[in-house]
């Protein structure tokens, strides 16, 4: 079946530690998007990416890295240098032109130990 | 101003009774506007897009887009309780923060439906 993949569903970090969050499309969607959601707000953008090779700082960047290597995957780290980085992070994955509809990965639950 | 704004909430109706979401948006020029639902501790889920001016009906949901008011509504007739939810209003297409096909959400109207 077509769809996202996030994985793992829960992570655990030690201070100081960089973590990676997976994240696989099959839909042959062209762009990505990683969000930051916090316990009752709404979702913030960290990056976004339209294309293979490309991608763009998003509202919150700071902290985090990505790549983008291969149209299915769009991999987020989280790096020591984001200071609050327990939230739950949700992968998208956009097809580009006219009906450009969003369909979200079942998210990652990262905490800080 | 923000750039997509909802009422948090939450907001409370009655089974059976109309379930009335709003949403303003800040860039005129965007193209494409979307409702999403999420359960607690769960991801969103897509409900609606709409991207012309007018009503756009799917079952019991109706999306209401209004660009010269950069206005887009969700009306949920019938309401049940399994309704209970955060709705999230999402828009792309404009030119928030000088970057384009940005997906930018709201922060959520809470719904909660009374038995």
């Amino acid at each position: 079946d077509g769809g996202i993949t996030q994985s793992p569903k829960y992570l655990f970090r030690k201070e100081g530690q960089n973590v990676t969050l997976s994240c696989e499309q099959n839909l042959n969607h062209d762009a990505m998007y990683w969000y930051r959601q916090d316990p009752g707000q709404g979702l913030r953008l960290i990056y976004y990416s339209q294309i293979v090779n490309d991608f763009q700082k998003g509202d919150i960047a700071e902290g985090y890295s990505v790549s983008r290597e291969k149209k299915e995957s769009f991999p987020l780290t989280v790096t020591s240098a984001q200071k609050n980085p327990t939230a739950f992070y949700l992968c998208a994955s956009i097809r580009t032109g006219r009906w450009d509809e969003a369909f979200f990965g079942q998210g990652t639950r990262l905490t800080v130990v | 101003q923000k750039e997509v704004e909802q009422n948090s909430g939450p907001l409370s109706v009655p089974e059976g009774a109309i379930a009335s979401l709003n949403c303003t948006y800040s860039d005129r020029v965007s193209q494409s506007f979307f409702w999403y639902r999420q359960y607690s501790g769960k991801s969103p889920e897509l409900i609606m897009s709409i991207y012309s001016n007018g009503d756009k009906e799917d079952g019991r949901f109706t999306a209401q887009l209004n660009k010269a008011s950069q206005y887009v509504s969700l009306l949920i007739r019938d309401s049940q309780p399994s309704d209970s939810a955060t709705y999230l209003c999402a828009v792309n297409g404009g030119n928030y923060g000088g970057a384009t096909n940005k997906l930018i959400f709201g922060t959520g109207t809470l719904l909660a439906v009374q038995p």
